[in-house]
């Protein structure tokens, strides 16, 4: 069993549709989980940071941790076409020098 | 101000070379990580820097070298380069190492090709 799991997709919504994209994970030592976009050939953009269980809202992104769970969520409201990207989901653990561990990614395509 | 800033962009090797990549992190950040991304996989952590040490090493060969240099700067060394080394290498920098704080900016990286 892999660490993160993350559902590649791909995902394809249309405009202004509700999003949403999951991780599963299996380490119950992580505490920091974040949400990156990666745009094609571009590097990751860090959109949502969370640390240890709850929600936190950014304007139209909503990140959920359920640590009893070991799920990870993130929403976007009313989609746009410029939120076609790839969605990697990373988490680490309270120690120093631990390293971010990612998911897959999903790759969202929104049509107008 | 800038962002993490990576050179070169774009480099095509052949098998049995070596290739060193360069990154250059936030201006005050003093952690440097590298990762590599194979396509269609998210990104695999490498090493992790911090004043100039090494802090963290993930599971790769000893064929995987890097440093920081006084200025934070960072270089990633890849010898005997494989076809399996073909990846997008990704650079990050934090302000912190742990805590908080500690989030991690990522550079545009640097693709490489070995043929």
């Amino acid at each position: 069993q892999k660490e993160v799991e993350q559902d590649p997709g791909p995902l394809s919504v249309p405009e202004g549709a509700i999003v949403s994209l999951n991780c599963t994970y299996s380490n119950s030592a992580f505490q920091y989980f974040m949400w990156y976009r990666q745009y094609s050939r571009k590097g990751p953009e860090l959109l949502m940071y969370t640390y240890s269980s709850g929600n936190k809202e950014d304007g139209r992104f909503t990140a959920q941790v359920d640590k009893s769970s070991k799920y990870i969520s993130l929403f976007i409201r009313d989609s746009q076409p410029s939120d076609s990207a790839t969605y990697l989901c990373a988490m680490r653990g309270n120690q120093a020098g631990t390293a971010l561990i990612f998911g897959k990614g999903t790759t969202l395509s929104v049509s107008s | 101000d800038a962002g993490v800033t990576q050179s070169p962009t774009h480099l095509i090797k052949t098998r049995g070379q070596h290739v060193t990549l360069r990154c250059s992190p936030i201006s005050g950040h003093k952690s440097v990580s590298w990762y590599q991304q194979v396509l269609g996989q998210g990104p695999q952590f490498i090493f992790q820097y911090y004043e100039k040490e090494e802090r963290g090493r993930g599971n790769f060969p000893d064929r995987f070298s890097a440093r920081q240099f006084p200025n934070y700067s960072s270089e990633l060394n890849v010898n005997a380069l494989l076809l399996g080394d073909s990846a997008l290498y990704l650079c990050a920098s934090s302000f912190v190492l742990a805590g908080a704080v500690d989030t991690q900016y990522f550079g545009p990286g640097t693709r490489l090709t070995v043929l």
